[in-house]
């Protein structure tokens, strides 16, 4: 069974210009998370999605970050524009349904902004 | 006061030996308990997953949960130096959001 895919792997971009990260989570899995992480540090929740709908998006700073899961399967994340301060691991997890706390990792994008 | 508390670390335990790894936190409504163990560079494994009161054991690992003393903690027995990582702790919540700990740097050293 395939893991949770994300592309890209690496992502350098100057500061003020746009980022997408792509996932798709784990087939069958419902709940489809984005967590930001910086060295150091644990993840950290930017959105939940529950099929298509956006159900936990309090984290995330909603003046320069989108997100969007349209058929319920993959979703994107984008940075618009990206500050020096996003530059950090961006994963994505999913789980079979929201209720099954148990959460698999895709292998991140590291994005630096420069 | 952060909701999941773990010692930053570094840890360093001789190959063989036993490693504990310690985390408390804050809701007394957690319902779940998670170790991930991270590669550097890699993104979090899920090695283990506690949902009740003792110890749950898994091949060289064992998780161990007191939801009175709001603790959970991970032994690593017979450590190797591929053990070498960093753990993290992580709780799901009354809010049922999993929550983070800032991980424990451990180093088996051969």
């Amino acid at each position: 069974e395939a893991g949770v895919v994300q592309s890209p792997r690496y992502k350098i971009i100057e500061k003020k210009q746009p980022v997408a990260f792509w996932c798709n989570p784990i087939s069958g899995h419902n709940t489809l998370y984005w967590y930001l992480q910086n060295l150091g540090q644990g993840p950290e929740l930017l959105i939940r999605y529950e099929n298509e709908e956006a159900v936990d998006d309090s984290q995330l700073p909603k003046d320069r970050f989108s997100a969007e899961r349209l058929k319920g399967v993959d979703s994107t994340l984008k940075i618009q524009p990206a500050e020096l301060g996003d530059s950090a691991v961006y994963l994505c997890a999913s789980s079979l349904r929201y209720g099954n706390p148990e959460q698999f990792f895709g292998p991140g994008t590291r994005l630096t902004v420069l | 006061q952060k909701e999941v508390e773990q010692n930053s670390g570094p840890l360093s335990v001789p190959e063989g030996a036993i490693a504990s790894l310690n985390c408390t936190y804050s809701d007394r409504g957690s319902q779940s308990f998670f170790w991930y163990r991270q590669y550097s560079g890699k993104s979090p494994e899920l090695i283990m997953s506690i949902y009740s009161n003792g110890d749950k054991e898994d091949g060289r690992f064992t998780a161990q949960l007191n939801k009175a003393s709001q603790y959970v903690s991970l032994l690593i027995r017979d450590s190797q130096p591929s053990d070498s990582a960093t753990y993290l702790c992580a709780v799901t919540g009354s809010a049922r959001q999993l929550t983070f700990g800032s991980g424990t740097q451990l180093t088996v050293l051969p």
